[in-house]
């Protein structure tokens, strides 16, 4: 297996513009999660899914901010529009449902100038 | 204006050596504590878990122990590695995993 396979791997955008980071999960998990990584914040969750299904959102730091998961092997994470704060190493993980050891992509390292 | 980064502690070991990472963890509800290393340029990557009824567990080299009276956890690493150098970080339960700040791990050779 592939593991986490996340795209882009680096992304450099100016600000205002839009920003679409993709994941996709090891085939056969069902639980998908975002997090962000700054040297400020450390490694936050900002959203997770259990099935497809959105279960809890409340680190999405704002409405700038959306998740989907259309099928079981895909997600993305928007930010529209992006802000220079945004800029940070953005994680995707996937896990069996309940598990501890979930399993994390190589990050998506986004720059916004 | 300069921004003030996040200042992980870091613990400075010799190769050979044991090391002792240690973590404060704040739910007393959660049912899993669990180590995750994470090398320069990669994600976490699972190391050990363990569960909150058990206060310690043994992996390959490495122990974990639990303590719920003080709400620790620690995280023994036996005759270190360079390829131990990362930062660790405790967090807590599944579904989703909540992370501590990390401690680095600087293994001398």
């Amino acid at each position: 297996d592939a593991g986490v396979i996340q795209s882009p791997r680096h992304e450099v955008t100016e600000m205002g513009q839009e920003v679409t980071l993709r994941c996709k999960p090891i085939s056969g998990h069902n639980s998908l999660f975002w997090y962000r990584q700054t040297m400020m914040r450390g490694l936050e969750l900002l959203i997770y899914f259990n099935n497809n299904v959105p279960i809890d959102d409340s680190g999405m730091p704002e409405d700038r901010f959306s998740a989907k998961m259309p099928n079981a092997s895909f997600s993305t994470l928007k930010i529209q529009p992006s802000e220079p704060r945004d800029s940070a190493v953005y994680f995707c993980a996937s896990s069996v449902q309940g598990a501890t050891e979930a399993f994390f992509g190589q990050g998506t390292r986004l720059t916004v100038v | 204006g300069e921004s003030v980064g996040l200042h992980l502690p870091t613990l400075s070991v010799q190769e050979g050596d044991n090391s002792i990472i240690n973590c404060a963890y704040s739910n007393s509800a959660s049912d899993y504590f669990i180590w995750y290393k994470q090398e320069s340029g990669k994600g976490p990557q699972f190391i050990i878990d363990i569960r909150s009824n058990m206060d310690k567990r043994q992996g390959q080299r490495v122990t974990v122990l639990l303590n719920k009276t003080v709400k620790h956890l620690s995280l023994q690493i036996a005759a270190t590695q360079p390829g131990d150098s990362a930062v660790y970080f405790c967090a807590e339960n599944p579904p989703a995993l909540v992370f501590g700040k990390g401690t680095r791990l600087s293994v001398i050779a």
